[in-house]
């Protein structure tokens, strides 16, 4: 029983490299979220997909791009990393409004 | 602006002792409160789920109280394990906009020492 898996756990960017996270989920859930996590801040919300076939911008969008490729799986993507871009991701994902969310393992990303 | 503020940040207790921690929230229009727990390195996993008509809700060693009315919740630990050391994440969920809009405190990070 998987639950929400991403990809990779690691890794170290250059400073306008570009990357995408990847996320899946096995439980059937509509609602897709990806959060990043900063030292002494809450999670804080960065695009997400209601349902498949749609994203909206969340509270800290600016230099990231969603895809939801199909109910499974949502994309992040950075096209052209920056410093301030350091962070933990998780994806996380939901039934629907009010249900459990369940949070990937998360992905340490460093931009040098 | 929807906020959350957790208390204490840090907790030291020996293994054993019972510690409560503190949430307080200003959050419009609350659908629910939510207590997770996150391991170093590890993604928060859910211990309650609270909406507004219920003020108490158990899972395991774990009791969590919601006072709609002051906007403050508080999560029980008893008898701590070692196990229990990680950080306690107090998260409310505002109603609306069409998905799981939710608001994340910065967390408790508690230490439970033999």
């Amino acid at each position: 029983n998987a639950g929400v898996t991403q990809t990779p756990k690691f890794q170290v960017l250059k400073t306008g490299q570009s990357m995408t996270l990847q996320c899946a989920q096995d439980m059937n859930h509509n609602s897709m979220y990806w959060y990043r996590q900063d030292p002494g801040m809450g999670l804080r919300l960065i695009y997400y997909s209601a349902s498949e076939g749609t994203t909206d911008k969340g509270e800290v969008p600016n230099g990231y791009n969603v895809s939801r490729l199909n109910k499974r799986e949502f994309s992040l993507r950075l096209e052209s990393a920056a410093p301030s871009q350091t962070s933990v991701y998780f994806c996380a994902s939901t039934l629907g409004t009010g249900a459990e969310a369940f949070f990937g393992q998360g992905t340490r990303l460093t931009v040098v | 602006k929807n906020q959350v503020e957790q208390s204490p940040q840090s907790l030291i207790i020996l293994e054993g002792k019972n510690c409560t921690l503190q949430c307080n929230y200003t959050v419009s229009p609350f659908s629910n409160l939510r207590w997770y727990k996150q391991d170093t390195g590890r993604g928060p996993v859910s211990l309650t789920i609270m909406t507004f008509s219920e003020n108490t809700k158990s899972n395991g060693r774990y009791t969590a109280t919601l006072d709609a009315d002051t906007k403050q919740s508080s999560l029980h630990i008893t008898a701590s394990q070692l196990s229990d050391s990680a950080s306690y994440i107090c998260v409310v969920g505002a109603r609306g906009g069409g998905y799981n809009k939710l608001i994340f405190g910065a967390g408790t990070r508690l230490a439970v020492h033999p």
